[in-house]
Formats: C-alpha cells, structure tokens, sequence
C-alpha cells in the first residue's frame, strides 16, 4: 500500500505553546488530506480535510484557530496547535488520498500537553 | 451521532476461530466500505474494501460479506492467529471521500 508518513510520533508541550504536526505522503501525491483526533479505546473524528492549495475545511464543532491546517504541497499538510492546553492531548493521525477513494493513514502523533 | 454502527465492541476468540465483526449504516450515498486494523499506539491500516455491487470479497484470510439491501456489512478473519489481535474498524465513504467510522471492535485471539 501507499505510504504516509506522520511526524513527530510523540511530543510534550508546555501548556500555551503551540506544536507542528507533519503529514507527507512518501510515494504518491495527495491532493486531498485528513486529520483525525483519536481519544483512548475511542474511534476516529474527522477534525478537518485539507486540500492543496487551498483553504482548509473544518467540521462542525472544531476550532479552525486553533488547529491550523496548512497543504501548501501535493506531498505535505501540516497540522498547528496553536496555545495547547492539557485538553489537547490526545492521539493525532492523518491520512491521505490516494486515487478514486482509498486513504491511507500515518502512524499518528501522541500529543501530550503539560 | 455515529453514521455506521459497529458490533461488537469487543470480542475473544481461540486461535484458529473466526471473529465476525459487523456493521451497519443509514446513508444510501455511501458507495465504499473499508476496513482498517489498528494495533495500540499506531495509525490505522487499510485491510481490505467493497464497494455495494459486490456481495463478498476476499483478501488472504478477510473476508468482506455485503447486504445491501440490508446496508449491513461484515468482516470474518479466517483461521485468526494471535497476531490478529487489533482494533478493528468498518468505515464507509461517498463522494466527498470523508470516511464515517464505525465505533471499533477489538479482537482478541487467544493463542
């Protein structure tokens, strides 16, 4: 399968600081990009799909100011959290698309606010 | 409000045993029906997808069986090894390519 790599794995972040989040896809081009929040033992919530060149769309209920979204490549979307609090913690993963439908995931980001 | 519905959430089964895990959705628009393995701490893997005019699909050990008149799907692991151990998710998509997950199923195999 395709692969999308996801950087940094894990990361600690002092509360009010704001963490980069890296999503590049390795061997294919993406014109489309998602970004899920994971909670522990939970599913996966769509926070925002990303379009290169383009501005992010957000769903319902997410804080397009605090996460930011930028795809300025076919190859890489970058997610912000911009001034984290300890509610931001959690488990970031994106994917992207490749061809008619399929997505594929990275292997996500353990965001970890202190 | 979850889109596809999933069951169980939770499942133990031998080694050599087939877990069946299904789902269920609402939308007709939906017209691709993944699913994914996710082990502890990684992102989820693609495993194998239908679309609706397939009733069934194999890829090695999984099997997707589809019901679409029903709009119920699910996934048999064949001959389930103790490496099958995972969280398992159906998800479902249409034209706007977001995925709809299911609220996860995780699958123990006992050796």
């Amino acid at each position: 399968g395709a692969v999308v790599s996801q950087h940094p794995s894990w990361v600690i972040c002092k509360s009010g600081t704001s963490v980069k989040i890296e999503c590049r896809s390795l061997d294919f081009q993406a014109t489309t990009m998602f970004w899920y929040r994971q909670f522990p033992k939970q599913s996966l919530m769509l926070m925002a799909t990303s379009n290169e060149g383009s501005k992010a769309t957000y769903e319902q209920g997410v804080e397009k100011d605090k996460f930011l979204i930028n795809h300025a490549s076919l190859t890489l979307s970058t997610l912000t959290v911009t001034s984290a609090h300890p509610e931001d913690s959690s488990f970031y993963i994106c994917s992207a698309r490749r061809g008619p439908v399929a997505a594929f995931f990275g292997q996500g980001t353990r965001l970890t606010v202190v | 409000q979850q889109q596809v519905k999933q069951s169980p959430q939770s499942l133990i089964v031998q080694k050599g045993g087939i877990p069946i895990i299904n789902c269920a959705y609402e939308n007709t628009a939906f017209d691709y029906f993944p699913w994914y393995q996710q082990f502890p701490g990684k992102g989820p893997a693609l495993l194998i997808a239908i679309r609706p005019d397939v009733s069934e699909k194999k890829e090695g050990r999984f099997t997707i069986s589809f019901n679409k008149s029903a709009k119920q799907f699910s996934l048999h692991i064949m001959d389930s090894q103790p490496g099958d151990s995972a969280t398992y998710f159906c998800a479902a998509t249409s034209n706007d390519y977001k995925l709809s997950f299911g609220a996860g199923t995780t699958v123990t195999v006992r050796a």
